[in-house]
């Protein structure tokens, strides 16, 4: 089975820098997704890692760590708009297993 | 362009009534299919996946199937609601790899907000 374990809730201010974290079990990995989601709304992706190390895409980024079964998301410059839930989603054999997500809550 | 296409996107049913949620993708051949159900406040739980045309695996025991009847639609069905079935509903598609290569990311639709009365 697979256990996912991210922060609930976190607060951050606007053009600030946030790290999201992500600690996870599983009997197989197949790579980690970060996803994106706006109240009421489908979640959107993010990034992928597969090896170790750091992916960086525009403000966000996202690590990976194998050996530890950690990942974290980097949010840089932080605008309003980033208030969100972040989902933290470790890929299995075929199936992708969600945590519970970190709602995030930007402030002026 | 792959497009994916959920409906309805709201939908209010007494305890008891039937379901049939339906989800279609286009733009792609043999995609890996999902239904996700996200209550109010939670995470997204899997609820089924299917690799192929007839093939559902089931993630957790309930009262909810679902069916792959052509390549590119999935559905999901209950022929008896229950209050617990009330939640937002995520159909989602990826593309088919090899094992063990690139994972393709989850590419979700808009959802079906489903309140059981």
């Amino acid at each position: 089975g697979q256990n996912i374990d991210q922060p609930t809730e976190m607060t951050a201010t606007e053009g600030a820098i946030v790290q999201i974290n992500c600690t996870y079990q599983t009997s197989g990995f197949n790579g980690l997704f970060w996803y994106q989601q706006h109240a009421g709304e489908a979640p959107t992706f993010l990034s992928y890692n597969v090896l170790d190390g750091l992916e960086e895409k525009g403000r966000f980024s996202s690590f990976l760590s194998r050996s530890k079964g950690y990942s974290y998301l980097l949010l840089k410059e932080l605008q309003m708009k980033d208030s969100a839930s972040y989902l933290c989603a470790v890929v299995g054999y075929q199936k992708v297993t969600f945590g519970t997500g970190t709602k995030l809550q930007v402030i002026p | 362009s792959q497009t994916i296409h959920q409906w309805p996107a709201t939908l209010v049913q007494p305890v008891g009534s039937p379901l049939s949620l339906e989800c279609t993708v286009e733009g792609t051949s043999n995609p890996n299919l999902y239904w996700y159900r996200q209550a109010a406040g939670r995470g997204l739980q899997l609820l089924f996946y299917s690799v192929g045309i007839g093939q559902i695996s089931s993630e957790v025991p309930q009262n909810l199937s679902a069916s792959r009847p052509q390549d590119r639609q999935f559905i999901l069905s209950s022929k008896k609601l229950l209050l617990s079935d009330s939640g937002f509903y995520l159909c989602a598609w990826s593309r088919t790899y090899p094992a063990g290569s690139y994972n393709s990311p989850l590419h979700f639709g808009n959802g079906t907000r489903l309140t059981v009365t």
